[in-house]
């Protein structure tokens, strides 16, 4: 059974850039929960996917978007970066089955911008 | 709105001594509460979630729905409890909804 895995584990970028994100689920999770968790705070939710679609969104601008692809792999995309983007981005994936039986986070993307 | 408090920001205890994390939520229905762990250099892991009502690695956290709590406690703190641990409320449109955090200190 694999984890859920995030890449690149780094990455710097400039303001005004668009940046990319990639998760690849846990073998039998069907969910994908993306995560922005800036330094000294707790994660933040930024949306779900389940069954290629959005399932839920937090307090994020539209210019943070994502796709879940048919083997429930998932990207973020974060266009027109800003400083305050810079924050560890977290994937957390689980299996909804009418509730969610508890969510395996990745180990994170670091994402700076400058 | 869903929010989760987590007053302590630092917590510092000595081995052999009891451990108290506390969490507060606020949500207007019936919530599922998780605690998390992160140790050094590790991923977010689950730690307990209250529904299931078990005890991992000797770690028991009760639902107070009267003070809207979730405390995480442990009688007898060990070196290797030494972590980051986030209180979680999962429910309505936010998914999951962390604290800030407390960062708990082991000492010898």
């Amino acid at each position: 059974e694999t984890g859920v895995t995030q890449s690149p584990t780094h990455l710097i970028k400039t303001r005004g850039q668009q940046v990319t994100l990639r998760c690849s689920s846990q073998s039998g999770h069907n969910t994908v929960s993306w995560y922005q968790q800036a330094l000294g705070q707790g994660p933040q939710f930024i949306f779900q996917y389940y069954r290629e679609e959005e399932n839920g969104r937090g307090n994020f601008p539209p210019r943070f978007s994502g796709l879940q692809f048919p083997n429930y792999s998932s990207e973020l995309n974060v266009n027109a970066l800003e400083l305050d983007d810079s924050a560890l981005y977290l994937c957390a994936s689980s299996l909804y089955q009418g509730g969610n039986y508890g969510y395996t986070f990745g180990s994170g993307t670091r994402l700076t911008v400058v | 709105a869903q929010r989760v408090t987590q007053p302590e920001k630092l917590l510092s205890v000595f081995k052999g001594a009891p451990v108290e994390l506390k969490c507060n939520y606020s949500y207007s229905g019936s919530p599922e509460l998780f605690w998390y762990v992160q140790y050094s250099r590790q991923r977010l892991q689950l730690l307990l979630r209250h529904i299931s009502r078990e005890s991992i690695k000797g770690f028991t956290a009760d639902l107070n729905k009267g003070e809207t709590s979730f405390h995480l406690k442990k009688p007898f703190a060990q070196e290797e409890d030494s972590a980051m641990y986030y209180c979680a409320l999962e429910g309505g449109s936010e998914k999951l909804v962390f604290g800030k955090g407390t960062k708990l200190t082991v000492n010898p």
